[in-house]
């Protein structure tokens, strides 16, 4: 199991403003890093999987940085808006095993 | 993307009964599924392996009599919680991995909340 840690636990952002929060995990024996969006009643939303260290992705107002040396990926969120709210996840598979090992999240909620 | 179904969403039941979770991949084939649970304020945590055709994988300190789990077909996975207990209330969330282009992703169902009174 490894051990994948994600802050702050809880943001809140004013709608427009921007936003970043942070998932670490063991760099060793690393394959790859998933972010997934949680909305409450819903099933986690998969947006991004990155493999490369450098990596950068983009899905319209978010994007996500991979530091595999490190062990560290970004999630950005631009300009804010109330349905960007929900849990963000990110987990670690670490042997391409499709076990995922997951932080507990960051939880944001975006004030209009 | 694809879409992996979970029924109930919610149940509550009484001490010393079993409940059957059930998880479908509803457009594509899952030869492996995944099941995790999470406590409040924690993390999802892998509880075990559903192979099809074959037993499942249980991580370290899940009881495998607790927990059975069985692989019935390409699209369906059940966890079944055998004489529950309070403790055993949770959020139990189901996965399936589907091959892409650069490598794979796991869909989830929406997770079963489970009371045990």
């Amino acid at each position: 199991i490894l051990n994948v840690e994600q802050s702050p636990q809880s943001l809140h952002v004013q709608e427009g403003d921007s936003t970043n929060f942070t998932c670490s995990f063991p760099s060793s024996n690393f394959y790859a890093l998933h972010w997934y969006r949680w909305e409450t009643a819903k099933s986690p939303e998969a947006l991004f999987v990155m493999t490369l260290n450098g990596d950068e992705k983009k899905k319209g107002r978010i994007s996500a940085t991979l530091n595999t040396k490190e062990g560290y990926s970004y999630l950005y969120i631009k300009g804010s808006q109330p349905e960007d709210s929900a849990t963000y996840l990110c987990a670690s598979d670490s042997l391409n095993d499709y076990k995922l090992s997951f932080g507990a999240g960051t939880t944001v909620t975006v004030r209009a | 993307g694809a879409v992996v179904s979970q029924h109930p969403s919610r149940v509550i039941c009484k001490s010393g009964t079993s409940v059957k979770i059930e998880c479908r991949s509803l457009d594509f084939q899952a030869t492996t599924m995944f099941w995790y649970r999470q406590f409040p304020k924690q993390s999802l945590m892998l509880m075990a392996t559903s192979n099809e055709g074959s037993k499942a994988t249980y991580e370290q300190g899940v009881e495998k009599d607790k927990f059975l789990i069985n692989h019935a077909s390409l699209t369906l996975s059940t966890l079944t919680v055998t004489s529950a207990h309070p403790e055993d209330s949770s959020f139990y969330i189901c996965s399936a991995p589907s091959r892409g282009e650069e490598t794979y992703e796991q869909y989830f169902g929406p997770g079963t909340r489970l009371t045990v009174t």
